[in-house]
C-alpha cells in the first residue's frame, strides 16, 4: 500500500519562502516520478513540477521555474517542493502525487497515489 | 498543450447519464489522457488513464473514450457519490489540467 504523507500547514509572509515534505510508504520510490499541484481556494489544479528520484532530474511548469524547486532524498524516500518569493496568489493547497507508473525514463504518468495535501497561507 | 473541458457545470438527477468534454489545443500523445475526481477537501482520485483505462477500484458506470484533441468521460447512471467535480489531465513529457467540470445534483 502506497502512501504519501506531507508537512502540516503554513503560515509565511510575503517576500518569504516554504518548503513541503512529502514521505512515501511502500512501493518503490526511486523509479516513479513524484509531482507537485496546487490548488487555490474554490480553483483548479494546477502543475508545478516534478522529480524521478532515481535520475534526479526535475521539470518545472513554465509558470513557476526560477521560483520553484522540487528535490527528493532517497534514503528518507521524502521529496520536497520550496516556493519562494510567495505572494497572496501562492496561498494554495499543495499536493505532492506519485505516478501510478513507471517506464524507467523521465516521462511523467497519471498520478494513482495522492497526499493529503499541506495549506500554505501567504499573508501579511 | 491547453485543456479546455466542457460543461462548466452539470446538473443531472441520480441515475442519468454524465457526458464530460476534454479538448486539447494540440493532439495529446500516445493517448496519454487521465480523468480525475475530486470531492470538496479531498485529494483529487484517480479514475481513468491512458484515455480509456480503468483505475483500480473504479466501478465500470465509469469510461473513457477519444484520441487526438477529443476526449470524454461517461458516468453511465450516476450515483449520489459521484457528484464531484472531474478533471482531465494530459501527462507525459510534462503534466496540464482541464479547467474542471462540475456534476452537480438537479
Amino acid at each position: 500500500q502506497v502512501q504519501l504523507v506531507q508537512s502540516g500547514a503554513e503560515v509565511k509572509k510575503p517576500g518569504s519562502s516554504v518548503k513541503v515534505s512529502c514521505k512515501t510508504s511502500g512501493g518503490t520510490f526511486s523509479s516513479h516520478a513524484i509531482n507537485w499541484v496546487r490548488q487555490a481556494p474554490g480553483q483548479g489544479l494546477e502543475w508545478l513540477g516534478g522529480i524521478v528520484p532515481l535520475f534526479g532530474t526535475t521539470k518545472y511548469a513554465l509558470k513557476f521555474q526560477g521560483r520553484v524547486t522540487i528535490s527528493a532524498d532517497e534514503s528518507a524516500s521524502t521529496a520536497y517542493m520550496e516556493l519562494t518569493s510567495l505572494t497572496s496568489d501562492d496561498t494554495a493547497v499543495y499536493y505532492c502525487a506519485r505516478d501510478r507508473y513507471s517506464d524507467s525514463s523521465d516521462n511523467y504518468f497519471e498520478s494513482q497515489y495522492w497526499g493529503q495535501g499541506t495549506l500554505v497561507t501567504v499573508s501579511s | 498543450i491547453v485543456l479546455t473541458q466542457s460543461p462548466g457545470t452539470l446538473s443531472l438527477s441520480p441515475g442519468e447519464r454524465a457526458t464530460l468534454s476534454c479538448r486539447a489545443s494540440q493532439s495529446v500523445d500516445r493517448n496519454f489522457l487521465a480523468w480525475y475526481q475530486q470531492k470538496p477537501g479531498r485529494a483529487p482520485r484517480l479514475l481513468i488513464y491512458a484515455t480509456f483505462k480503468r483505475a483500480i477500484d473504479i466501478p465500470d458506470r465509469f469510461s473513457g473514450s477519444g484520441s487526438g484533441t477529443d476526449f470524454t468521460l461517461t458516468i453511465s447512471r450516476l450515483e449520489p457519490e459521484d457528484f464531484a467535480v472531474y478533471y482531465c489531465q494530459r501527462y507525459g513529457s510534462s503534466l496540464t489540467f482541464g479547467g474542471g467540470t462540475k456534476v452537480e445534483i438537479k
